[in-house]
Order: C-alpha cells, then structure tokens, then sequence
C-alpha cells in the first residue's frame, strides 16, 4: 500500500540547535516533494518544494533534502528558535498525466517540533 | 491580498442537516482545493479543480458530499445529509499553475456534527 511516514509525531530540541525532520514514503514515485508549517487552528503555509533531480535546496535557515533512492527526505532547521514550534507537514506530488498540470499533493501526518528555551 | 477566504470558521450542526462550506481563492489562482484533516487521517484530499473545472474528486468520501466552482472566485462544498463521523477541519487552498510558489491555504473551517 502506499504510505508517507513521518518520524516521529514529536520532537523536542534545544533552542539553538539543529532539528532533523524525517519523511519517507513507500510506493510513490513523487516528482515534487513539498514541506509546509501549521501552527494550531491555522491552514499549512508552504515553506520549500524540491524537484525529484534536485539533492537539496535551502531557504535561510531551512534545508531540504530529496533522495529518491532512499525514498526519503530530510528537513533541518538550523540555529533553531521557540518561535519555530509548530507541527511540520511533508506533502508529494506524483506526475500526472495532464500536460504537466498539477496533481494531487498528498500530506504525511506531520511531526510536531518543539524547541526549548 | 487578503489570502484564501474560508467561512465560517465554525460551524456546529445535528445530524441529518445540510451544511454549506465557502471559500474565495487568491485572485489569479487557476487551481482549488477542498482537503479534510482529522487527528487519524490527516489531511485528506477530497477534490480539485483547474480553472472552475472538477478535475479529480475521487476522494470524496461518499454522494453525501459535493462541491462546486461556479466561477474563478467562489467554491462551496455541501455535505448533505451531515453525520458525527464528518466532523473535521475542512481547508480550501488556492495555487497558481507554477508550483513552485506550493498551495496558499485558508484558516479553515471547523465543522463539528452532533
């Protein structure tokens, strides 16, 4: 069946730190893999997208790996802050077959990260 | 621009009742999205369209649900009759045909069936 696993509902860091965040996924074959933030009672905000040929792609303090070998890709989040606690949501995007229009972005269940002061 | 526009934010209702969600998308935007998220199943797509048109509603859960864009800026989504097990937030999310720029989500609406 076709699965997208988050590491862990949970993670709890130090502030300063550098959070890893896990996404793996089992018979997709995504084309785009994206990563969103939710804090409580608000929708995701889009954070970064990453191509299946590209490895990694940074946005300030937020890299993004994608290893289609390993069917995972890894979050970090550098130099972490408390203001960065918020639950992180990993979302693919399989091609579809509609002249490269987009399809259907389907959501992991998100780890909640927390980071202490 | 004020972002995607979802109301109401709450809506609590007794079984059997009809309930209208709406949702105004990002001026420009060529795509919209109704997903669901619950505790258990995260978020769930249930339909998208391309330009006002349906392109895929295979996640609508059963004929109780549906949804309609009657133009660029305006959707709703009706479940009718309504029953406990649809409680959820339900999202609306707007994009371009560029995906680089991800899907700009509403604030949601929580709907609670009693």
């Amino acid at each position: 069946s076709q699965k997208i696993e988050q590491n862990s509902e949970a993670l709890n860091i130090q502030e300063g730190k550098t959070a890893t965040l896990t996404c793996n996924y089992t018979n997709y074959s995504p084309a785009y893999l994206q990563w969103y933030r939710q804090d409580p009672g608000r929708g995701p905000v889009f954070l970064l997208l990453i191509r299946e040929n590209e490895k990694e792609k940074r946005k300030e303090r937020l890299k993004v790996t994608f290893d289609t070998t390993l069917k995972q890709s890894l979050f970090h989040i550098t130099a972490s802050q408390p203001a960065d606690s918020a639950t992180y949501l990993c979302a693919l995007e399989e091609e579809r077959n509609y002249g490269g229009s987009q399809g259907n972005l389907i959501f992991g269940k998100g780890t909640k990260l927390s980071v202490k002061p | 621009d004020a972002g995607v526009i979802q109301s109401p934010r709450h809506e609590v209702t007794e079984m059997g009742q009809e309930v209208t969600l709406r949702c105004k998308p990002i001026s420009g935007h060529d795509y919209l999205f109704w997903y669901r998220q619950t505790m258990m199943r995260g978020l769930e797509l249930l339909i998208y369209f391309n330009n006002n048109v349906p392109i895929d509603d295979s996640g609508m859960p059963e004929d109780r649900f549906s949804a309609k864009m009657p133009n660029a800026s305006f959707s709703t989504l009706k479940i009718q009759p309504s029953e406990p097990r649809d409680s959820a937030v339900y999202f609306c999310a707007s994009s371009l045909g560029d995906r680089t720029y991800g899907y700009t989500f509403g604030s949601g609406t929580r709907l609670t069936v009693v």
